[in-house]
């Protein structure tokens, strides 16, 4: 089973930021939060992934609360082509990724 | 990152025909996972397929349904045996990689397949 939680669905207007929420209460200390998106038809693609430090790259921010109990992924700009279901997911390294439902991101012109 | 192809992209078939999937990836990796995502849900992890041993498969699928092969270290298949229309789903292959300094995974764009 999944060990995240996430909302079903969300709505963002475009050029707004994107915050999508995970929680992960039961995360254990060598598990690493990940995060990947699906665009519809498509295989899904890595978007950021962190161990206890806030992370940012070219696609998005990763914050992470302290307690590590949960997470948000930011997308700074979002634009229509971020419309997507994305995925928190945590994991210990070198083992296979579990999905579970997602969040149905709808980028609003 | 990798560069993973699939073929087919996409097949329709009957039932009671099995129908197998290639994946083929650009460079050399130990590991490969076969994934299906049925319509409107999210993927579900098959098996682990690693070269040169038996495929691992996870709780609810099999062997008999979903043989799979790993000849090589660029190369597997994956095949639905004896297909009902319950097997309609998008079948991905995925292999280990390295992204910002960990390990992720990346993706094939996926095997659509309708049984009739």
């Amino acid at each position: 089973d999944a060990k995240t939680t996430q909302p079903t669905s969300m709505d963002c207007a475009e050029g707004r930021a994107a915050n999508l929420p995970c929680n992960h209460s039961t995360i254990s200390g060598n598990e690493y939060v990940y995060w990947y998106r699906q665009i519809h038809s498509q295989g899904p693609q890595y978007i950021i992934h962190g161990l206890k430090n806030n992370e940012t790259n070219e696609m998005a921010s990763l914050i992470i609360t302290e307690d590590r109990k949960s997470s948000t992924l930011i997308l700074p700009h979002a634009t229509l082509r971020d419309t997507a279901v994305y995925y928190c997911i945590v994991r210990y390294r070198n083992t296979p990724l579990v999905f579970g439902k997602g969040t149905r991101l709808s980028v609003i012109a | 990152s990798a560069v993973i192809s699939q073929k087919p992209s996409r097949d329709i078939c009957q039932r009671g025909t099995s129908l197998t999937i290639q994946c083929q990836v650009d460079s050399q990796v130990t590991m490969m996972f076969w994934y299906r995502q049925q319509p409107g849900q999210s993927l579900t992890l098959i098996a682990t397929a690693n070269q040169g041993s038996e495929a691992t498969y996870e709780s609810g699928f099999v062997i008999d349904k979903f043989p799979i092969s790993r000849p090589n270290l660029t190369f597997s298949t994956l095949t639905v045996s004896n297909m009902s229309p319950e097997d309609s789903s998008i079948y991905l292959c995925s292999v280990p990689g390295l992204a910002g300094g960990a390990d992720t995974q990346y993706f094939g764009p996926g095997t659509r397949l309708t049984v009739l």
